[in-house]
């Protein structure tokens, strides 16, 4: 099952939203989980089942769809949001998006 | 609370096997509740899951990888390893361990990841 982030890059200011796709090619049902990773850092698990967050993840990160479209979105982005995130399917194997870079805009 | 680190060879040659270990603290691979995978990162790329491995010691493999890889547990020493046969270039990469539930393959908790450079 591919994985199709989008967008690459997306500019955003410190206190606004940002919305984050993830399509897989085929049916996944929820087995979806979203991570966080910043430079030189392990990835973090936000998200799993599509929209249940992971232990200790602040509430403005939330997870939605089903299928084959997938959201993540951050209410207010905080300094600390800004990294790289990936998606990744768990219903036929693992795999991961190409990820998104969240920027400073 | 769970941990997991990595170690292992920073450089190995083409043609060789890359050999990595993860040690576990904070909890048990003995856990019917977990499995323990292996992610990789090549330089400014995405993450490649190679494989995971159960404490009973069933194994599932990347099938780009499958002919190449093996993967075990060691109970005593609370560790499980990776063994990656006939490396080229294309293997470079930040290697991760990480841990999931059965339940379910995402991936709840990630060691640091360590660097292997392939280059003779």
């Amino acid at each position: 099952i591919v994985m199709t982030q989008s967008p690459a890059t997306l500019s955003v200011s410190p206190g606004e939203r940002a919305t984050l796709s993830c399509r897989a090619s085929q049916s996944v049902n929820v087995n979806l989980a979203w991570y966080q990773q910043k430079p030189g850092q392990a990835p973090r698990l936000l998200i799993y089942g599509a929209s249940t967050r992971a232990t200790g993840v602040p509430a403005r990160f939330s997870g939605s769809g089903s299928g084959t479209e997938f959201t993540l979105t951050i209410s207010s982005l905080q300094s600390e949001d800004f990294a790289l995130y990936y998606c990744q399917q768990y219903i036929n194997w693992l795999t991961f998006g190409g990820g998104t870079k969240v920027e400073i805009k | 609370q769970l941990q997991l680190q990595e170690s292992g060879p920073g450089l190995v040659k083409p043609s060789e096997t890359l050999s990595l270990t993860c040690s576990i603290s904070g909890g048990s691979i003995s856990s019917d509740n977990n499995y323990w995978a292996w992610i990789r990162q090549p330089p400014g790329k995405g993450l490649e899951w190679i494989g995971h491995v159960y404490y009973s010691g069933s194994t599932f493999y990347n099938s780009s990888l499958k002919s190449r890889v093996t993967m075990s547990v060691d109970t005593p020493n609370n560790q499980f390893s990776l063994r990656l046969y006939s490396v080229t270039a294309e293997d470079t990469a930040v290697y991760f361990c990480a841990v999931g539930y059965s339940s379910g393959w995402f991936l709840y908790n990630w060691g640091q990841g360590t660097a292997v450079t392939v280059s003779s």
